[in-house]
């Protein structure tokens, strides 16, 4: 089962920033949290992952909080092609055989025009 | 620059008939994927290979089988497509990013399989 808890859908205007919550209250001391979206119709595609510090990439900021049992996806400038949605997983970051990613519903983003 | 490709993007199979779907890699990863996605769903994890070892999930129907011939290739073979087998696979790789922790998974862009 999935470890964490997403709202099923949400809106943001095109240009505003959008905000994606995520709870995961019994993630463990060696787990990141993750987040990947999916497009219709093509391969989910990573997005930025983080331990206990936020982070910031090209794409996206990740603010988890001190108590690492919530994060918040942010994409600073919405974009009608950031409509998709977007999983929230938490796993232990090392390669091997327990690398495995285990979805849960996600949140569908819609940008609104 | 495709890394991660799978053929065909859409395939058509009558029911009980083996199907084969395949997947590509050009980023050298020790590890492979192969994800179910049935429509309106979160992707489901079927088995994965770690270099030549395969590791079945547990609900894995007998079914599906796949095989792993070099480190570029993987395929998914299902023995006798039901009409519950309708539905997007994804296969995926991963492996260390240089110069990063990350272990991120890279996605193709999936096979719609259709059984009539």
């Amino acid at each position: 089962d999935a470890k964490t808890t997403q709202p099923t859908s949400m809106d943001c205007a095109e240009g505003r920033a959008a905000n994606l919550p995520c709870n995961h209250s019994t993630i463990s001391g060696n787990e990141y949290v993750y987040w990947y979206r999916q497009i219709h119709s093509q391969g989910p595609q990573y997005i930025i992952h983080g331990l206990k510090n936020n982070e910031t990439n090209e794409m996206a900021s990740l603010i988890i909080t001190e108590d690492r049992k919530s994060s918040t996806l942010i994409l600073p400038h919405a974009t009608l092609r950031d409509t998709a949605v977007y999983y929230c997983i938490v796993r232990p970051n090392y390669g091997g055989a327990t690398n495995k990613l285990i979805f849960g519903t996600g949140t569908l983003l819609a940008v609104q025009p | 620059d495709a890394m991660v490709i799978q053929n065909p993007r859409y395939q058509v199979t009558q029911f009980g008939k083996p199907v084969t779907l395949s997947c590509s890699q050009t980023l050298n990863h020790n590890v492979m994927y192969w994800y179910q996605q049935k429509s309106s769903q979160a992707p489901k994890l079927l088995f994965h290979y770690y270099d030549k070892d395969f590791n079945n999930e547990a609900d894995t129907p007998d079914n599906f089988q796949s095989r792993r011939p070099n480190t570029s290739f993987c395929f998914l073979d299902i023995r006798s497509p039901g009409l519950g087998d309708a539905a997007m696979y994804l296969c995926a790789t991963s492996g260390r990013t240089s110069g990063t922790d990350s272990y991120e998974q890279y996605f193709g862009p999936g096979t719609r399989l259709t059984v009539t």
